[in-house]
């Protein structure tokens, strides 16, 4: 069993640029949930996808968008980068309905 | 709104030295309490969901325990690999199925 892999590992990038991270979920999981974790702080939710759509969102901007594929893997797009948006960016993965929410090793990217 | 707050934010052990990490939460409706450890620069690591006060669970050192306010994750006899942050989130039975994460407590279990 394939656990929840994210790409890239670490990227930087300057003020005012874009971003996609990827990730692919877990076999047999169909929902991915994105999570933002600034240094010292717990996750905060950024939004969720279910069969492509998205399915919940949290207190982030429009420049947050994602999309999931067919296969449910994700992707999070960050348009207009501010240095505050400088964290640990994780994916999760579960089953709609499930409870229990299985994380890939994040993505810390760093704004200059 | 719901909240999770965890205590203390920082802890310090003797190996051997048991002790329990509290999380308090406020929510309209309590779908689970889920734990997670977290080694730094990497993704939280599942470790137990609680749904119903009154409810324990425990896997090798830790036990989690579940009452209508709190959790309490309870480590007996730690070892210093248990060192890492310990987060405690909960979900509610209404909308997307989103995590409510604490900040966290940051365990140091000294040799």
């Amino acid at each position: 069993e394939t656990g929840v892999t994210q790409s890239p590992t670490h990227l930087i990038k300057t003020r005012g640029q874009q971003v996609t991270l990827r990730c692919s979920s877990q076999s047999g999981h169909n929902t991915v949930s994105w999570y933002q974790q600034a240094l010292g702080q717990g996750p905060q939710f950024i939004f969720q996808y279910y069969r492509e759509e998205e399915n919940g969102r949290g207190n982030f901007p429009p420049r947050f968008s994602g999309l999931q594929f067919p296969n449910y893997s994700s992707e999070l797009n960050v348009n207009a980068l501010e240095l505050d948006d400088s964290a640990l960016y994780l994916c999760a993965s579960s089953t709609q309905g499930g409870g229990e929410q299985f994380f890939g090793p994040g993505t810390r990217l760093t704004v200059l | 709104e719901d909240q999770v707050t965890q205590s203390p934010e920082a802890l310090r052990l003797q190996e051997g030295e048991s002790s329990s990490l509290n999380c308090s939460y406020t929510v309209s409706g309590l779908r689970g309490l889920f734990w997670y450890r977290q080694d730094p620069g990497k993704g939280p690591e599942f470790l137990f969901t609680l749904y119903s006060a009154g409810e324990e669970k425990e896997k090798e050192r830790l036990k989690a325990t579940l009452t209508k306010k709190e959790s309490f994750l309870h480590i007996t006899a730690p070892k210093p690999e248990d060192s890492a942050t310990y987060l405690c989130a909960v979900q509610t039975p209404w909308g997307a199925q989103k995590l409510v994460f604490g900040q966290g407590t940051r365990l140091t279990i000294n040799p």
